[in-house]
């Protein structure tokens, strides 16, 4: 059964920082994984899609890599900025390749 | 293209109500997926729909719930007779096809609360 970790749950930084979070997920055999963001009382926004075939994925200040042997992903956010502020979530397909699975997420906080 | 549109957004039913959900996922898109978010948990997949037929419903709980995404109109999510645990923010994801390295597209989801 696929399970996803997120580590740390909550995060804390001054603003200008660069700064990684970490998920793992339990079976390697994936087919892709999406990074999401969420802000409070709000729904998902899709920030990267690795998939399987690919390491990494870069969109602006956001670089996601993808480690399918070890099972991990990072999500790596450069100069964060108070706007920044939500929680992250990872998911991976499972093994039919339909359902997302989800990490419980790591809730970033940036202070100016 | 609007996005993913679910309403309504919020929604209060008193225990043993009816809640009905709808989804109308994207333009050009056929594939339907809820998902629900308890609070303080992560989200967690309940069933995958397409056009008229139910595809995944590994993840629905085996009573009261019930899903449909007929030919026209939206996906529709039922719970019947609710329960306080069933308070919980539901979300609808549409993708194009089944490809699994398409991505999931998420609407802005529906806040129920059972009071």
């Amino acid at each position: 059964k696929q399970e996803v970790t997120q580590i740390p749950a909550a995060l804390s930084v001054p603003e200008g920082e660069n700064l990684v979070l970490n998920c793992s997920f339990t079976d390697s055999a994936i087919y892709n994984l999406q990074w999401f963001r969420q802000d409070p009382g709000k729904g998902l926004t899709s920030l990267l899609l690795i998939q399987s075939s690919q390491r990494e994925q870069t969109s602006g200040r956001l670089n996601a890599s993808l480690d399918k042997s070890s099972g991990r992903s990072t999500l790596y956010i450069a100069a964060s900025q108070p706007g920044d502020s939500a929680t992250y979530l990872c998911a991976v397909n499972n093994q039919a390749g339909t359902a997302l699975i989800f990490g419980k997420g790591t809730t970033l906080s940036v202070s100016s | 293209n609007a996005g993913v549109m679910q309403n309504p957004r919020h929604l209060v039913r008193r225990r043993g109500q009816e809640a009905r959900l709808r989804c109308s996922p994207m333009k050009g898109h056929s594939h339907v997926y809820w998902y629900r978010q308890l609070p303080e948990e992560g989200l967690k997949f309940m069933v995958y729909l397409q056009k008229e037929n139910i595809i995944d419903e590994s993840g629905m709980p085996k009573e009261r719930f019930s899903a449909e995404f007929p030919k026209e109109g939206p996906s529709i999510l039922r719970i019947q007779q609710v329960v306080r645990g069933d308070s919980a923010a539901y979300f609808c994801a549409s993708s194009p096809s089944e490809d699994s390295v398409v991505e999931q597209y998420f609407g802005p989801g529906t806040r129920l609360t059972v009071t």
